[in-house]
């Protein structure tokens, strides 16, 4: 149980375009999904929070307006990369989490390369 | 200064050996996990210890928490060559359970 999903795994696109990544629960409603993104031998950072029907809640340096995330259901958060540039190239993750628990559940991750 | 940072450097053992690695923190923390990372793939949680904790075990790990020095360690026993990833612990810095992330401590594990 408690898995987690992501889509696409890797992605490669033109500087300018957009990406869509989805993340999913598969077997767990999740209140709460976390995105992060990490770059080549570091650590995770984190970008935002979302919450199922509601605003994502941006961390600091994050630019909200580059990074659109939607939690439109209760198994699917969705992270768009818009006007993508090769310095957003990164390994981006997802985690959700269910109701009040303090664990997270991690998807896979999508490598994005912005050519 | 980034909350959980661990040890910098990289471990590299013979299978069978036990492997330890440290994270240290600067601020109040209500619990501390540990999660590991193979090359190229999502996280997967290994323990979570709460601040009254101050030793916690699952299967070969064993996690320590010392509040006073702001420290945890994690600890894997008769290491195994599938334990070759990257090992991160990560504390609630920013509430609601917006984890901070350490830089990570990668091991390998020889057979």
């Amino acid at each position: 149980g408690a898995v987690v999903s992501q889509h696409p795994s890797w992605v490669i696109c033109k500087s300018g375009t957009s990406v869509k990544i989805e993340c999913r629960s598969l077997d767990f409603q999740a209140t709460t999904m976390f995105w992060y993104r990490q770059f080549p031998k570091q650590s995770l950072m984190l970008m935002a929070t979302s919450n199922e029907g509601s605003k994502a809640t941006y961390e600091q340096g994050v630019e909200k307006d580059k990074f659109l995330i939607n939690h439109a259901s209760l198994t699917l958060s969705t992270l768009t990369v818009t006007s993508a540039h090769p310095e957003d190239s990164s390994f981006y993750i997802c985690s959700a989490q269910a109701g009040h628990s303090y664990e997270q559940y991690f998807g896979p991750g999508t490598r994005l390369t912005v050519t | 200064s980034q909350q959980g940072e661990e040890d910098p450097q990289a471990l590299s053992i013979q299978e069978g050996e036990n492997a330890t690695m440290n994270c240290s923190y600067k601020t109040s923390i209500n619990n501390l996990q540990w999660y590991r990372q193979n090359s190229g793939r999502g996280l997967v949680h290994l323990i979570l210890i709460r601040s009254n904790e101050r030793e916690k075990h699952s299967g070969r790990l064993r996690v320590t928490l010392d509040t006073s020095k702001k420290s945890s360690s994690l600890l894997i026993t008769a290491s195994r060559a599938a334990d070759t990833a990257s090992y991160f612990c990560a504390t609630d810095l920013y509430g609601n359970n917006r984890l901070a992330f350490g830089k990570g401590n990668q091991v390998v594990v020889i057979p």
